[in-house]
């Protein structure tokens, strides 16, 4: 079992539709979960940083994390064709920038 | 944000060369630096951390003589691909930070795509 499990997709959703990411993991030492955007030919650019259990809200993109269940989740609102981009999941043990990634789900948002 | 530069975006090389790609930290001083790698459809996995001023610290399974890691000061970091084989095509990727700023303050190069002949 890999330590991060994300579904690479592809998703594809119409403009303003509620899209829902998810990965889960092994862990449980994991205390620091990310969540990256990447578009074509870009680095990853960090999108939403969570510490523990919770959730964090940024505009129209809620982090969640449950450690209970090990499984976190990216929730984007009103999606845009703007928002197209892959969406990695990385997590931390320590707060250590070692981090462990998930594969990366392919957004696409169509007008 | 801050900005990592990583040069070349793409190279292509015949089997047994040796190729180096740059990553460069613009306007902070990147006191570590991580060099990624990333096959078709999986994640991307940490090859090594260096330090700058230090030798790089390899994960397990990663040949420290095949990945040649510099960072032989604060602003940039080569990893050199040594004889290298159709294998290796990847995509590779830099992380830089500087110290005590945490996970925040980590910024991505754009990444080298590799392709051995």
């Amino acid at each position: 079992q890999k330590e991060v499990e994300q579904d690479p997709g592809p998703l594809s959703v119409p403009e303003g539709a509620i899209v829902s990411l998810n990965c889960t993991y092994s862990n449980s030492a994991f205390q620091y979960f990310m969540w990256y955007r990447q578009y074509s030919r870009k680095g990853p650019e960090l999108l939403m940083y969570t510490y523990s259990s919770g959730n964090k809200e940024d505009g129209r993109f809620t982090a969640q994390v449950d450690k209970s269940s090990k499984y976190i989740s990216l929730f984007i609102r009103d999606s845009q064709p703007s928002d197209s981009a892959t969406y990695l999941c990385a997590m931390s043990a320590s707060g250590s920038e070692k981090l462990v990634f998930g594969k990366g789900m392919k957004l696409t948002v169509n007008p | 944000g801050a900005v990592v530069s990583q040069h070349p975006s793409w190279v292509i090389c015949k089997s047994g060369t040796s190729v180096k790609i740059e990553c460069r930290s613009l306007d902070f001083q990147a006191t570590t630096m991580f060099w990624y790698r990333q096959f078709p459809k999986q994640s991307l996995m940490l090859m090594a951390t260096s330090n700058e001023g230090s030798k790089a610290t390899y994960e397990q399974g990663v040949e420290k003589d095949k990945f040649l890691i510099n960072h032989a000061s604060l602003t940039l970091s080569t990893l050199t691909v040594t004889s290298a084989h159709p294998e290796d095509s990847s995509f590779y990727i830099c992380s830089a930070s500087s110290s005590g700023q945490g996970i925040e303050k980590l910024f991505f190069g754009s990444g080298t795509q590799l392709s051995v002949l």
